[in-house]
């Protein structure tokens, strides 16, 4: 299964512009690649995904590196609402493939 | 967007008891639910999918008499932990799909905490 790797955890100042990284090395050329975000005690929320094309929707921006080996989720104004744990995930046989994630915290 | 219900929000009950967790996408059909365990500083754990009509496909490590899915209609899927101990105290959470593919997003339940004394 293809698995992938974020950092533990990121720091970024509120209404500043935010990039969380994400290696996916050993994905297949089917996979697509989804992001969720999880607040405390809530379920995972969709944020975006894609499989070779930058995406763009109202909550981020999903930049795919041309060998699809890493990925990175834009938030262009963060704010306090959008600290959260992030996970990049790869769709493998109808399944995603769930990492640990990265806990973003925003300070104000 | 897409709505997935989740019900109870939290439970707590004692040792030995059955518990029914109802996962409901609102406004699509939802073919293949998914559910998840979670526990406190850990990542989602993919127990079963659940598949409208059939019989649901569990992970590797997971007891399929110890927890019991029905996906009787398009639009709910229940989980059931029977005979219900301590250790499983979790916080589960469905999802469901709305169509099929790789370029459908899963929508997520507000996940049920399941506590047993």
């Amino acid at each position: 299964d293809a698995k992938t790797t974020q950092p533990n955890s990121m720091e970024s100042n509120e209404e500043e512009p935010v990039h969380l990284p994400c290696n996916h090395s050993t994905i297949s050329g089917t996979d697509y690649i989804h992001w969720y975000r999880q607040l405390p005690s809530q379920g995972p929320e969709y944020v975006i995904h894609g499989l070779t094309s930058n995406v763009n929707n109202r909550m981020a921006s999903l930049a795919i590196a041309e060998d699809r080996k890493s990925s990175t989720l834009i938030l262009h104004r963060a704010t306090l609402r959008d600290a959260a744990v992030y996970y990049c995930i790869s769709y493998s046989n109808y399944q995603l493939i769930w990492g640990a994630g990265t806990k973003l915290i925003i300070k104000p | 967007g897409a709505v997935v219900s989740q019900h109870p929000s939290w439970v707590i009950c004692k040792s030995g008891t059955s518990v029914k967790i109802e996962c409901r996408s609102l406004d699509f059909q939802a073919t293949t639910m998914f559910w998840y365990r979670q526990f406190p500083k850990q990542s989602l754990m993919l127990m079963a999918t659940s598949n409208e009509g059939s019989k649901a496909t569990y992970e590797q490590g997971v007891e399929k008499d110890k927890f019991l899915i029905n996906h009787a209609s398009l639009t709910l899927s229940t989980l059931t932990v029977t005979s219900a101990h301590p250790e499983d105290s979790s916080f589960y959470i469905c999802s469901a799909r709305d169509g099929t593919g790789g370029n459908q997003p899963q929508h997520f339940g507000d996940g049920t905490r399941l506590s047993i004394l």
